[in-house]
């Protein structure tokens, strides 16, 4: 499977602090994507990284992607508590369907 | 511009009753994708499918689970004879493009499956 993990599990910050979040998988890939999902509502798209680039930036987010380690880091900055939700990692094989797999998510609590 | 619909947001069904979950694509989006999250879980995938066609249904159990997309309607997934281990959120996404298509998926806000 190639499924991606994220790590960790569930990570509880202050309000104005930065948080980090990682995702590791297992085959090549062609892109991976972060969602967000607050609690009992749909995924939210957040980013998207290609296999060719190595970081970008969406605003407060900040997203690296190392192929050689097959890992990806998701940075949020300056917090808040409307930041409270899991975050997924998402990712497509290549040669593979057009399906993306989701990791386990790590859910986030930014306390005011 | 409408987004992905889902209904019914929720479902309470009796083991051995039917299950019938509903999904409108996006306006202009032809392929669809149905994902289950069980609690405290990430989302696994179930099928791909475009007008009239599935193309990717890997992750569908081999029994009582069904999926379709008509030329004309929402694609519906069917559960049939429902037990207790099919309580989950199912949550339905499009994606605008053909075969190849590696971006953003849009998400609805799921289907909540209880069977009691």
């Amino acid at each position: 499977s190639q499924q991606g993990e994220e790590d960790p599990q569930a990570l509880s910050i202050q309000e104005g602090e930065n948080a980090t979040m990682n995702c590791s998988y297992k085959t090549s890939i062609n892109n991976l994507q972060w969602y967000r999902q607050n609690s009992g509502r749909g995924l939210v798209h957040l980013i998207l990284i290609r296999s060719n680039e190595r970081e970008k930036h969406s605003g407060r987010l900040r997203v690296t992607l190392d192929t050689s380690k097959k890992s990806s880091s998701l940075l949020i900055t300056a917090s808040r508590a409307a930041d409270t939700a899991s975050y997924f990692c998402a990712t497509d094989a290549t040669g593979g369907s057009e399906k993306l797999v989701f990791g386990k998510g790590t859910k986030l609590t930014v306390n005011p | 511009n409408a987004g992905v619909m889902q209904n019914p947001r929720h479902l309470v069904r009796r083991r051995g009753q039917e299950a019938r979950l509903r999904c409108s694509p996006m306006k202009g989006h032809s392929h669809v994708y149905w994902y289950r999250q069980l609690p405290e879980e990430g989302l696994k995938f179930m099928v791909y499918l475009q007008k009239e066609n599935i193309i990717d249904e890997s992750g569908m159990p081999k029994e009582r689970f069904s999926a379709e997309f008509p030329k004309e309607g929402p694609s519906i997934l069917r559960i049939q004879q429902v037990v207790r281990g099919d309580s989950a959120a199912y949550f339905c996404a499009s994606s605008p493009s053909g075969r190849g298509y590696t971006g953003e998926l849009f998400f609805g806000e799921g289907s909540r499956l209880t069977v009691l």
